[in-house]
């Protein structure tokens, strides 16, 4: 079964203000995660990506923190504007090749 | 340079018929995966294929359930004899022909199947 899961299936936050998004995952074989953000009847859109011999990694106004101790992922969202929302899905590759493995997913609503 | 294109866009059919979903890669990419999607819910891995190649095929369902990626032509999804249950997005994803390090997948905007 899957074991990439989220710890919140929605997030509302208020417009310019920091979102914060998380991720757990149990294998502590893989070595490269992904987040992924897809908005309604769209495909998912690649954000950002981290692999495991990093700690963080930033992009514009989005950072991936990884915690390899504690199996967890998070995604940050600086200063969230109303096209942020969207579901928001981290991913990881367990080293099967390109195949990733998606999590549930934790719906981004900017209230404006 | 197109992104990965998928055909159709919606597709409606009744119980017992076949269903075709298509795929383009991106262009100079050789990797193609099928991902399923239920409303609400994360992406779940079908198939992984290379050119006239199925790599990981997985997370398929046993029965009714087919995937090619020929020489020439999209990579096609294929099920037969639909159901109800069979009624989700399917994503179809590509990667660079160079993946012995781990790459991040490109989707294209899904086929919407609804089983009538």
């Amino acid at each position: 079964g899957e074991s990439v899961g989220l710890h919140l299936p929605t997030l509302s936050v208020q417009e310019g203000d920091n979102s914060i998004i998380n991720c757990a995952y149990s294998n502590s074989a893989s070595d490269y995660f992904i987040w992924y953000k897809q908005e309604s009847g769209k495909g998912p859109q690649f954000i950002i990506d981290i692999r495991s011999n990093m700690d963080k990694r930033q992009g514009q106004r989005v950072t991936v923190l990884l915690n390899k101790t504690v199996k967890h992922l998070s995604l940050q969202i600086a200063a969230t504007q109303p096209g942020d929302s969207a579901v928001y899905f981290c991913a990881e590759n367990r080293n099967q090749g390109g195949k990733l493995i998606f999590g549930q997913g934790t719906e981004l609503s900017v209230k404006p | 340079n197109a992104g990965v294109m998928q055909n159709p866009r919606h597709l409606v059919r009744r119980r017992g018929q076949e269903a075709r979903l298509r795929c383009s890669p991106m262009k100079g990419h050789s990797h193609v995966y099928w991902y399923r999607q239920l409303p609400e819910e994360g992406l779940k891995f079908m198939v992984y294929l290379q050119k006239e190649n199925i790599i990981d095929e997985s997370g398929m369902p046993k029965e009714r359930f087919s995937a090619e990626f020929p020489k020439e032509g999209p990579s096609i999804l294929r099920i037969q004899q639909v159901v109800r249950g069979d009624s989700a997005a399917y994503f179809c994803a590509s990667s660079p022909l160079d993946s012995a390090t781990n790459e991040k997948l490109f989707f294209g905007s899904g086929t919407q199947l609804s089983v009538l």
